[in-house]
């Protein structure tokens, strides 16, 4: 399979606790980026990286919020000190390009659910 | 700031009809409009890409259209089945974020 993959695929946590996702885009896409989706509701973006650089961050990437993409391939998004409002589907997307956006194809998402 | 609306929320019709999915967006300064297909519980599919510099774009029964100028484009399902039920999503790019609607859901009854 040569999409974009995501881990876990849900994770269930107590309030409080961190939680840490994983993304790996496809193989040859240098940008990668994070949403976030409540129910019944579009997704909103997060972040993204061009390479390893983090090139934009939402305001709605709190402090407890932080994304890394070391070695410009797979990204990480972890979530410190988690409240109940974080639970969501955070979705991961990859793309190809280097001026304007190309298309942009998700990963099957990680389901946070935060008791 | 750019605002993404989808109407209708919530449509429902008989297998084989053609329908059409509405999409409009407040600032007309794109790079490009993308629709989406996500079935419940899971992740995005992307169905059409279309540049700002293109009018529509097609795919198998599914044909895309995009009018900067007013702000609107349309997705139209042609002989709908009921494979096609899912949540129907577009969003407008006009940097490196995607700016989305709040979808619409499609139930195509057999």
């Amino acid at each position: 399979d040569t999409g974009v993959s995501q881990n876990p695929r849900h994770k269930i946590t107590k309030r409080g606790q961190n939680v840490t996702f994983r993304c790996d885009p496809i193989s040859e896409h240098n940008r990668l980026y994070w949403y976030r989706q409540t129910l019944g509701q579009g997704p909103e973006f997060l972040t993204y990286f061009q390479n390893e650089a983090q090139l934009e961050k939402s305001r709605l990437l709190s402090d407890r919020f932080s994304a890394e993409r070391p070695k410009g391939s797979f990204s990480t998004l972890e979530i410190q000190r988690t409240e109940q409002g974080d639970s969501a589907m955070y979705l991961c997307a990859s793309s190809l390009g280097a001026g304007a956006v190309g298309e942009q194809y998700f990963g099957p998402g990680t389901r946070l659910t935060v008791t | 700031k750019q605002e993404v609306t989808q109407i209708p929320a919530a449509l429902s019709v008989p297998e084989g009809e053609n329908l059409v999915l509405n999409c409009s967006f407040t600032d007309s300064a794109i790079y490009n409009l993308q629709w989406f297909r996500q079935d419940p519980g899971k992740g995005l599919t992307s169905l059409l890409l279309i540049q700002s510099s293109q009018r529509e774009q097609t795919s198998g029964r599914l044909n895309a259209s995009l009018d900067k100028s007013s702000g609107r484009s349309t997705l139209y399902i042609a002989a709908s089945q009921p494979g096609d039920s899912a949540t129907y999503l577009c969003a407008a790019s006009p940097g490196s974020r995607l700016t989305f609607g709040e979808g619409t859901q499609l139930t195509v009854n057999p």
